[in-house]
């Protein structure tokens, strides 16, 4: 299985910040990787696929980027409604792995 | 638009098998994967595995010798069976559909609400 890292593993921030989320998988795995954001009580929601695809309606404030073993989430200017736990996940192989999750919240 | 909706037993005893059901709407089961993944309570997704429209299965190890997975294209449904179930098998459960196209694209999208399985005498 392809382990999965992220960090931080939380981080409080201002509205209006910048926020950054670093997911290293533990086997090169080019750019199949996803990230999802998750709210309480919700289920997982796609932001970005393909390391840097943004999925259909996501604000233009989220980011993808990295390759092989180095990825990043970035939200810019960060908004009430960000506040919630981002997981990286892995399509480079089977069994398929996510992270184990950063929570944002706002301060 | 796809929704998905699992349904199923919220209360499994010790041993006996966990079954669910997830019917799929707003879409046809006849492309793509669906996938099942569980969440225990303030944890971590894993990913259980997937059924391809075609009927073939591809499972997680860490469930594979318990785990099985179908569909029924006539009802637009797919199914989990999970045997022999423990209280670490409890957790919250969603189905959702796998997307495979193009370069690198392969991701889970979109998810049912999710439906809680506790596993208790």
């Amino acid at each position: 299985d392809i382990q999965m890292t992220q960090s931080p593993s939380s981080v409080s921030v201002f509205v209006g910040d910048r926020v950054t989320i670093t997911c290293r998988p533990g086997h090169d795995i080019d750019r199949f990787l996803n990230w999802y954001q998750q709210k309480p009580g919700k289920a997982p929601k796609l932001l970005v696929f393909a390391a840097s695809t943004l999925q259909n309606e996501v604000p233009s404030r989220f980011s993808g980027g990295g390759s092989g073993t180095e990825f990043t989430l970035t939200i810019t200017s960060l908004q009430p409604e960000d506040s919630a736990t981002y997981f990286c996940q892995q399509s480079y192989s089977s069994p398929y792995t996510f992270g184990p999750g950063t929570k944002v919240e706002i301060k | 638009q796809v929704q998905l909706q699992e349904s199923g037993p919220g209360l499994v005893k010790p041993s006996e098998t966990l079954s669910l059901i997830c019917t799929v709407s707003g879409d046809s089961i006849n492309a793509d994967f669906w996938s099942w993944i569980r969440q225990p309570a303030g944890k971590g997704l894993e990913w259980l595995g997937r059924i391809s429209s075609s009927g073939s299965a591809n499972y997680n190890p860490s469930v594979k010798s318990r785990v099985s997975m179908s569909l029924d294209k006539s009802k637009n449904q797919f199914y989990l069976q999970l045997h022999s179930v423990t209280a670490a098998d409890t957790a919250v459960y969603y189905c959702a559909r796998e997307r495979v196209w193009g370069d690198y694209s392969d991701y889970i999208d979109p998810w049912g609400q999710g439906t809680l399985v506790t596993v208790s005498s």
